[in-house]
């Protein structure tokens, strides 16, 4: 079936330290993936996305890339801050009509 | 313009009594997602409507959860009784009815569920 695993946390980094969280996937077809956030106290919010292989997302330094050889949709940034720290959640749609599938979450705490 | 507004935040209850979430969505939304997050674990998909019909419930872990979309507006899930393996967070998510699947899922803020 349908399925997204990203790398357990909770992952704790000291401010502008390089960030990777690692996400793969196993779909049937050609998925469109996500990166989702969470903020303390706020809902999901889509961070990033690519909708085809190679395709790459970014959005506030944030960066993952498509990889369909490996099945991965790593997320990266050069250097994190402490307003990062929140959870983030992987996440593939497989088709039209159907819901997200996501991961398990990744925390991200960083420190001053 | 409002985003996705859930009801209550949070909710306590005891084993056995009955609670209703309500969720309403980004307006003009024909979409709209339920999901659920039990503490450490991932998102899981509850169900899909479409306007007002259920489009995919395939999700609902048994007939304890009643979900319905009255006209196709806000949206209330119901359960009972809970039972202890309930407690979590409910998401609540909206669509519009184009975007496809590569299209951005606006979510709330969660109703938190305990039960004691």
């Amino acid at each position: 079936g349908n399925s997204v695993t990203q790398m357990e946390g909770p992952v704790t980094l000291s401010e502008e330290a390089f960030l990777t969280i690692n996400c793969t996937y196993t779909a049937t077809g050609y998925p469109s993936l996500f990166w989702y956030v969470q903020y303390p106290g706020e809902g999901l919010q889509l961070l990033l996305k690519a909708t085809k292989a190679d395709d790459k997302g970014s959005n506030k330094g944030f960066e993952a890339t498509y990889r369909k050889e490996t099945t991965s949709f790593h997320l990266e940034k050069g250097s994190v801050q402490v307003s990062d720290s929140a959870v983030y959640f992987c996440a593939l749609r497989y088709q039209a009509g159907t819901a997200l599938i996501f991961g398990k979450g990744t925390t991200l705490s960083v420190s001053s | 313009e409002a985003g996705v507004t859930q009801f209550p935040s949070h909710s306590v209850i005891e084993k056995g009594q009955t609670v209703t979430l309500r969720c309403d969505p980004i307006s003009g939304h024909d979409n709209l997602y339920w999901y659920r997050r039990v503490m450490g674990k991932e998102i899981k998909f509850l169900l899909h409507f479409v306007k007002e019909s259920k489009q995919d419930e395939s999700g609902m872990p048994n007939n304890r959860f009643l979900a319905e979309r009255t006209g196709g507006t806000y949206s209330t899930l119901k359960v009972q009784p809970a039972e202890l393996e309930d407690s979590g967070v409910y998401f609540c998510a909206s669509s519009p009815a184009t975007g496809g699947f590569t299209g951005e899922l606006f979510f709330g803020e969660g109703s938190r569920l305990t039960v004691l």
